[in-house]
């Protein structure tokens, strides 16, 4: 089953803890993406992978991390958690630049930063 | 400053009748629109999507209408369904750029 996961899917944890979230896809895709959604905003990408090694910023980047040292794995890394860290976060695979029509999103991690 | 926009957080209609749920934006770059459905403890997933070369998109029970010179689109659903309770996330792609821009979305509640 074309998937992917992320865990954990609930974290609460306190202010400069370093944390990771892992995400994983099996379909072989290139593109992965993280995402937060809060109240009120939407949706807002964080940053985004094109390929092995590849990385770059989305529109909130500031407080994460990224890596992708395989294909199929995309964690994300908050080095010093802070409050406004507190979110619903998205990780998304899809096959390649423009395949939005076959992005799949994870089920969710929810983070609470105290 | 949301360049993409759906102006009403909640939309609740009758069970067989139709549900519209609309989405503004203001980025002129944006060629490609999604509508995305999610449901409570489940990421997003793809529903429908139109190229800004098209103007209506339809597949099954589900309509999507563009009208660039407004800058809106509409979601039609028809007829709704209780499975259709769920909440709904327009985003749009600008050609050239890496990833989607959100609206904040619309929580569709289908009445018995």
């Amino acid at each position: 089953e074309a998937q992917v996961t992320q865990n954990p899917r609930y974290l609460i944890t306190v202010t400069g803890k370093k944390l990771t979230v892992t995400c994983s896809q099996n379909m072989n895709h290139e593109y992965m993406s993280w995402y937060r959604q809060d109240p009120g905003l939407g949706l807002r990408q964080i940053y985004y992978s094109m390929n092995v090694e590849v990385t770059d910023k989305g529109d909130v980047p500031e407080g994460y991390k990224v890596s992708r040292k395989e294909k199929r794995n995309f964690p994300l890394i908050l080095e010093s958690p802070s409050p406004n860290q507190t979110s619903l976060y998205f990780c998304a695979s899809r096959k390649g630049r423009i395949s939005y029509n076959e992005q799949f999103f994870g089920p969710g991690t929810r983070l609470t930063v105290l | 400053d949301q360049q993409v926009k759906q102006n009403s957080p909640s939309l609740s209609v009758q069970e067989g009748r139709i549900s519209i749920l609309n989405c503004d934006y203001t980025n002129s770059m944006f060629d490609y629109f999604l509508w995305y459905k999610k449901y409570p403890a489940e990421g997003p997933t793809f529903l429908i999507s139109i190229s800004s070369i098209k103007d209506k998109n339809e597949d099954g029970r589900f309509t999507v209408f563009l009208n660039k010179s407004a800058k809106h689109l509409s979601l039609h659903i028809v007829p709704s369904q209780p499975g259709d309770s769920a909440v709904y996330f327009c985003a749009a792609a600008a050609k050239g750029a890496d990833g989607l821009t959100f609206g904040k979305g619309t929580h569709l509640i289908i009445q018995p």
